[in-house]
């Protein structure tokens, strides 16, 4: 089945500590995204990626890190210098970059991080 | 991108149409309306989008006002797992750095009632 997936659904660390989530999309996207939502809230975007390789800061990059470096993942680190890390984590990805398409974009089921 | 308005809730009889509106009032002609669904702590769902024209797909129908400043998507026999928060959102589709972001507001809650 193509689809975006997310791991772990549930995510349990120690504040201080780095933790790194998974995003793998067998879509063939070219972009795929991060955001965060708050209980009640809407979602707030982290960064972006448009392409291999490269990357962008969205609205509330400080305290994370993403990488790039292949096509069907784009995984997101929460570091400690993130103050308020605990929140519900989304992977997103999107079929055309070329600012053509509607963006029409594909949520994974996203990971649930609390920092204890 | 222009900043929406939506209903903080709303509650709609099982077998019901759904009207959920959205105020744009500040669209510009290069912008569309966009519009997703989330159930609860799942990831947001792409329902439907437009421009100026009135559009329907299998599940939803937009209505676009001549002045596209509110829009209005229906849902025309809700069902128990149509609950969920929906999000009414415009962008551009130019190209350029940030053309893909999507801004998500707070969206409406709709309650679906047996």
């Amino acid at each position: 089945d193509g689809g975006i997936t997310q791991s772990p659904k549930y995510l349990f660390r120690k504040e201080g500590q780095n933790v790194t989530l998974s995003c793998e999309q067998n879509l063939n996207h070219d972009a795929m995204y991060w955001y965060r939502q708050d209980p009640g809230q809407g979602l707030r975007l982290i960064y972006y990626s448009q392409i291999v390789n490269d990357f962008q800061k969205g609205d509330i990059a400080e305290g994370y890190s993403v990488s790039r470096e292949k096509k069907e993942s784009f995984p997101l680190t929460v570091t400690s210098a993130q103050k308020n890390p605990t929140a519900f984590y989304l992977c997103a990805s999107s079929i055309d970059n070329s600012g053509n398409s509607y963006n029409e974009q594909f949520f994974g089921p996203g990971t649930r991080l609390t920092v204890l | 991108d222009a900043k929406t308005t939506q209903p903080p809730s709303m509650d709609c009889a099982e077998g019901r149409a759904a009207n959920l509106p959205c105020n744009h009032s500040t669209i510009s002609g290069n912008e569309y309306v966009y519009w997703y669904r989330q159930i609860h702590s799942q990831g947001p769902q792409y329902i439907i989008h437009g421009l100026k024209n009135n559009e329907t797909n299998e599940m939803a129908s937009l209505i676009i006002t001549e002045d596209r400043k509110s829009s209005t998507l229906i849902l025309p026999h809700a069902t128990l797992r149509d609950t969920a928060v929906y999000y009414c959102i415009v962008r551009s589709r130019n190209s350029g750095a940030g053309s893909y972001q999507l801004t998500f507001g707070k969206g409406t809650k709709l309650s679906v009632i047996p």
